[in-house]
């Protein structure tokens, strides 16, 4: 079965300091999705990676899957505090193609001080 | 994009009994999945919700436990059944939307007594 490891499992930053999250998987990843986690609470969908060397960014926030597709990034610029909570990434657990069942890394949490 | 909500947000129930959690969406889907997040712990797919037949279980997941309904392609159920302090978790449906994207809903926060 594929398992992922996240690291750091957490991070405490100052705010307006860049900081990068990573994810590396025992087996090739066909998806890789990014989501962040409030305590307790539902998970907001950040950006799915599919493709070798897919890079993609929505505001501070760029996700990057590497070109042999078995280790994601995460990296957050100017961090602020309202990035803080738990970030989750997730691989389609299908072999060759999606199926669209996630295995979950344990997460990593991320404490940004003002 | 997809809005998913789920009902109840949050329950505490007495070990034995059983507990119902609906999962709606704004728009039709064709993969709808129920996870499970333990406390401490990372999300864990219980089953896909297949429209119209019977849903798929992961390992460690059985009918009897966690029987799901999926009536169309915008809802789904997904009981809790003769519940035990193992089973307090918070529960997840998610979605893949039109573009591959995969959606979460809010979550049920569950507490077993």
């Amino acid at each position: 079965s594929q398992e992922l490891e996240q690291s750091p499992q957490s991070l405490i930053v100052q705010e307006g300091k860049n900081l990068t999250i990573n994810c590396t998987s025992s087996k090739t990843l066909y998806g890789l999705y990014w989501y962040k986690q409030k305590y307790g609470e539902g998970l907001i969908f950040l950006m799915m990676l599919q493709k070798g060397g897919e890079e993609k960014s929505h505001e501070k926030i760029t996700a990057k899957l590497d070109e042999k597709k078995q280790q994601s990034s995460l990296h957050i610029t100017a961090s602020q505090p309202s990035h803080a909570g738990i970030y989750l990434c997730g691989a389609d657990r299908g072999s060759g193609g999606s199926n669209y069942k996630l295995t979950f890394g344990k997460g990593t949490l991320l404490t940004v001080n003002p | 994009s997809a809005v998913i909500s789920q009902k109840p947000s949050r329950d505490i129930c007495q070990r034995g009994t059983s507990l119902t959690i609906q999962c709606q969406v704004d728009s039709q889907v064709t993969m709808m999945f129920w996870y499970r997040q333990q406390p401490g712990q990372s999300l864990t797919l219980i089953a896909t919700a297949n429209q119209g037949s019977e849903a798929t279980y992961e390992s460690g997941f059985v009918i009897d436990k966690f029987p799901i309904s999926r009536p169309n392609l915008t809802f789904s159920t997904l009981t809790v059944s003769n519940m035990s302090p193992e089973d307090s978790s918070i529960y997840l449906c998610s979605v893949v939307s039109v573009s591959y994207e995969q959606y979460f809903g809010p979550g049920t926060r569950l507490t077993v007594t």
